[in-house]
């Protein structure tokens, strides 16, 4: 079946532009990441979605960053007022709903990630 | 706080060698990914495990939950392999977020 899918697959912007990045998880995957990959660093969490509610987004950076899922598939990060330090790419990922009362880990799966360049 | 560490950051081999890949993360986890990463291109999870063992044609991958440590091991190396590996964890109570470490770039020379 279909993997996750992120759109666009780059994007260049002018610092102080409006971008939104969107994200089609794997059907059936109640759960949606958001994460953010700088330049020679490992991923960071961002924001994680479990159905339409945001349930952490404390990787939120601030409130120029916002995301929403409001029929629980497709989600779409925004970011007003861009700064040449939002440049990075931006990964989602998908899996199915923790497991069981000890909410046993599913396998998240990746997208290919959006390259932001602000310039 | 919840860190994962990776080493070496960089390592350079022959064709043909036998690999190894590092990580080390601070408390308990509940599983553990490793991810491989091409340039310019997305994230594919190689491995994900929680405990003993995995292996998948030439990668073996491995987890020691008292040492809070794993290794990723390439046999026969090729220069195809040269890549970006990533380890990932999810903390035991950390929800369902995964912390990353800062990545192995792994170039395998013809």
């Amino acid at each position: 079946g279909a993997g996750v899918s992120q759109t666009p697959s780059n994007k260049v912007t002018e610092k102080g532009k409006y971008v939104e990045l969107r994200c089609d998880p794997i059907s059936g995957h109640t759960a949606l990441y958001w994460y953010r990959q700088s330049l020679g660093q490992g991923p960071e969490f961002l924001i994680y979605f479990q159905g339409t509610g945001a349930a952490d987004d404390s990787g939120l950076p601030n409130d120029r960053f916002f995301a929403v899922r409001p029929e629980g598939s497709v989600s779409t990060l925004k970011i007003q007022r861009t700064e040449r330090g939002d440049s990075a790419v931006y990964l989602c990922a998908s899996s199915l709903s923790p497991r069981g009362a000890l909410r046993s880990y599913n396998e998240q799966f990746f997208g290919p990630g959006t390259r932001l360049t602000v310039l | 706080k919840n860190e994962v560490e990776q080493s070496p950051q960089n390592l350079t081999a022959q064709e043909g060698e036998f690999i190894t890949i590092n990580c080390s993360y601070s408390v308990g986890i509940s599983a553990l990914h490793w991810l491989q990463q091409h340039p310019g291109g997305g994230i594919v999870s190689l491995f994900m495990l929680s405990s003993g063992k995995k292996k998948h044609g030439r990668l073996i991958a491995t987890i020691n939950i008292q040492e809070k440590h794993s290794s990723l091991h390439i046999t026969a190396s090729h220069p195809r392999d040269s890549a970006v590996y990533i380890c990932a964890v999810r903390f035991n109570f950390g929800n369902e977020k995964l912390t990353f470490g800062t990545g192995t770039r792994l170039t395998i020379i013809p």
